[in-house]
C-alpha cells in the first residue's frame, strides 16, 4: 500500500533563517506531488506541484521553493524565512489514472516563524 | 479566484441530526470530491463524484452535483460527534486540483 511521510512534524524558526521540509512517498511509482500551506482556520493554497523529477510548477510568487530530486521525494525550501510564512503545510500525491485524481495527504508539518 | 466557495463557514448541530455543506464553484471540472480534515492533521479523501453523476452514496455520505448550477452538496445523515471536523470540496478540472476554504462542523454529544 502507498504511504506518505513529511517531516518534521512541528517546527519553529526564527525569520531570516533556511527551511527545508521533506515530503516522501512509499509504494507508488511516478505520483504528482504537491506542497500546499494551510493558514489557521483557511483553506488550502497550492504552492508547488510536480509532475515528474526535476519539474516543478509554482502557483504563486513567494519566498519558497520546491525541488524534486528523486521520482517519490519533494522537498520544499526558504533561504529566509518571513513571518508570513508561518502555517501549517501539507504534502500530497495523486496517481495518473485517468482524471481520477483524488489526493493523498501527508500528516502536515506545523511551521512558527519568529 | 478559482477557489471554490463553500457555505456555512462553520455548522454546530446536535448528535443524530444530520448536516449538510454546499460547495460552489466557477470554471468546468472533471469531477468534485470531498475531504476531511481533522484538527492539526492531513486531509483524508471522502468521496469523489464525477461531472456526469448527480448523486453517489458512501455510508452516511450523500454527494450531490448540479454542474448547471455549478454547486454541490455534501449530506451527513445521523451525525456522531465523531464527525467533527473541517469539510473541503475539491473540484478538477485536470491534474490540478483546487480547494474550497471549508466548512467547520461541531457535532454537540
Amino acid at each position: 500500500s502507498q504511504t506518505i511521510h513529511q517531516w518534521p512534524a512541528t517546527l519553529v524558526q526564527p525569520v531570516g533563517s533556511p527551511l527545508s521540509l521533506e515530503c516522501t512517498v512509499e509504494g507508488t511509482s511516478n505520483p504528482n506531488l504537491y506542497w500546499y500551506r494551510q493558514a489557521a482556520g483557511r483553506g488550502l493554497q497550492l504552492l508547488f506541484y510536480s509532475v515528474g523529477i526535476g519539474q516543478i510548477s509554482s502557483e504563486v510568487p513567494q519566498n519558497l521553493s520546491a525541488s524534486r530530486p528523486q521520482d517519490r521525494q519533494f522537498i520544499l525550501s526558504s533561504k529566509k524565512l518571513l513571518l508570513s510564512d508561518s502555517g501549517f503545510y501539507l504534502c500530497a500525491w495523486s496517481g495518473l489514472a485517468g482524471d481520477l485524481n483524488e489526493q493523498f495527504f501527508g500528516p502536515g508539518t506545523r511551521l512558527t516563524v519568529l | 479566484s478559482q477557489q471554490g466557495e463553500e457555505d456555512p463557514q462553520a455548522l454546530s448541530i446536535q448528535e443524530g441530526e444530520n448536516a449538510t455543506m454546499n460547495c460552489s464553484y466557477k470554471t468546468s471540472i472533471n469531477n468534485l470530491q470531498w475531504y476531511r480534515q481533522n484538527s492539526g492533521r492531513g486531509l483524508v479523501h471522502l468521496i469523489l463524484i464525477r461531472s456526469n453523476e448527480r448523486e453517489k452514496h458512501s455510508g452516511r455520505l450523500r454527494v450531490t452535483l448540479d454542474t448547471s448550477k455549478k454547486s454541490s452538496s455534501l449530506l451527513i445523515t445521523a451525525s456522531r460527534a465523531a464527525d467533527t471536523a473541517s469539510y473541503f470540496c475539491a473540484f478538477s478540472g485536470g491534474f490540478k486540483t483546487i480547494f474550497g476554504a471549508g466548512t467547520r462542523l461541531f457535532v454537540k454529544a
